[in-house]
């Protein structure tokens, strides 16, 4: 299995501009998350889905903010518009959501930079 | 949720074991703990969980305190590879996978 794809790997845009960062989970995973790195407030989860249902979205940061997950195999986490304390990693993650383990398998991350 | 302390930074020499404390003295009864590792930029990986008794696979073996207030992640045999961010989480289990990432202990692994 390819693990979790994420693309870009890195993003550089200016402020105002519209951010789509994108993650292909494992295949067979039922849950997804979105996380935020940054050196000041470390790893933050975003989102959550589960079977493609948002679980918990307490954790997005204000409404510049939206996820998506239209099928399985594909989410979204746009940024509109974008501001220069939004440049963070982004990472995805997915787990099998089986009642053996709630192992969560990340993907390389997004580094984004908004000037 | 629980909350966990680890102790911000560690170093371990070569081929020792790395013995990595975390206290979560207010974990329920139906929480998990769960030990994750990030290595410069990269995505935090996997390493073990349990909930009671020990537990040991191919990357560490994870010891947790009768009354479950702490735990140690132990790497029976550090290599350089293994620095890394070490991140103790708990967990109710089954919960939809959702994880609360601390700041983690920073471990150094030097020749």
């Amino acid at each position: 299995d390819a693990g979790v794809i994420q693309s870009p790997r890195h993003e550089v845009t200016e402020m105002g501009q519209e951010v789509t960062l994108r993650c292909k989970p494992i295949s067979g995973h039922n849950s997804l998350f979105w996380y935020r790195q940054t050196m000041m407030r470390g790893l933050e989860l975003l989102i959550y889905f589960n079977n493609n249902v948002p679980i918990d979205d307490s954790g997005m940061p204000e409404d510049r903010f939206s996820a998506k997950m239209p099928n399985a195999s594909f989410s979204t986490l746009k940024i509109q518009p974008s501001e220069p304390r939004d440049s963070a990693v982004y990472f995805c993650a997915s787990s099998p959501g089986q009642p053996s383990t709630d192992t969560q398998y990340f993907g390389p991350g997004t580094r984004l930079t908004v000037l | 949720d629980a909350k966990t302390t680890q102790p911000p930074s560690m170093d371990c020499a070569e081929g020792r074991a790395a013995n990595l404390p975390c206290n979560h003295s207010t974990i329920s009864g139906n929480e998990y703990v769960y030990w994750y590792r990030q290595i410069h930029s990269q995505g935090p990986q996997y390493i073990i969980h349990g909930l009671k008794n020990n537990e040991t696979n191919e990357m560490a073996s994870l010891i947790i305190t009768e009354d479950r207030k702490s735990s140690t992640l132990i790497l029976p045999h550090a290599t350089l590879r293994d620095t890394a961010v070490y991140y103790c989480i708990v967990s109710f289990y089954n919960q939809g996978g959702k994880l609360i990432f601390g700041q983690g202990t920073e471990l150094s692994v030097k020749p």
